[in-house]
């Protein structure tokens, strides 16, 4: 694969915990960062995304921070619901402005 | 619903075919991308057109080629199928050339039998 090292993990969350889902990656150069929510049989659903000017951003629910240093990134979802159940994936823009998708990550949410 | 419209569903073919996929991007936005996306290989970048032309080229076969016509709407060919081009493919659109705040489509599932 390529620079971002999303490993494969199921992350099994009990309904209403917080969740955290991480994400590394190696290049250094990378200015941007997205994460993206997948349901089964849908593509892709963009959540949240933060340049490299920034440590932490926060919307209706989540939080994505980003750890320059040790270049890691990772998503928190508060109140984890049912419907959060899918698969999530963090990309970084590095060189050519070209988007890297991690490999994902499965939330369970369980009730 | 991400605005990003992609035709078809599904595809069933056969080695040796050829077939077309076709991405309308969400109103407004001049950048179609088009990925690849398999169990064992994730999400993979395949082409980037921006209002008309190549931008940026991935891991695109030399089998596929893509094109992006006037009124923004975006079409990728494959030809010479194999069985391991079974894949699903996702179009998405972005309102600049920069890669940012990609919105997807819900993808075709193509099986070459």
């Amino acid at each position: 694969g390529e620079s971002v090292g999303l490993h494969l993990p199921t992350l099994s969350v009990q309904e209403g915990d917080n969740s955290i889902i991480n994400c590394a990656y190696s290049n250094s150069a990378s200015d941007y960062f997205i994460w993206y929510k997948q349901e089964s049989g849908k593509g892709p659903q963009f959540i949240i995304d933060i340049r490299s000017n920034m440590d932490k951003r926060q919307g209706q629910r989540v939080t994505v921070l980003l750890n320059k240093t040790v270049k890691h990134l990772s998503l928190q979802i508060a109140a984890t619901q049912p419907g959060d159940s899918a698969v999530y994936f963090c990309a970084e823009r590095a060189a050519g402005n070209k988007l890297t998708f991690g490999g994902g990550t499965r939330v369970l949410v369980k009730p | 619903d991400s605005g990003v419209t992609q035709t078809p569903k599904h595809l069933i073919t056969a080695t040796g075919q050829r077939v077309t996929l076709r991405c309308s991007p969400r109103s407004g936005d001049l950048s179609v991308y088009w990925y690849q996306q398999s169990l064992d290989q994730g999400l993979q970048f395949l082409i980037q057109y921006y209002n008309g032309e190549e931008r940026a080229k991935g891991n695109i076969l030399e089998r596929f080629s893509a094109q992006q016509f006037p009124d923004l709407h975006s079409e990728l060919n494959l030809s010479s199928l194999e069985l391991g081009d079974s894949a699903l493919y996702f179009c998405a659109s972005s309102l600049t050339a920069t890669n940012e705040k990609l919105f997807f489509g819900s993808g075709t599932q193509l099986s070459v039998l």
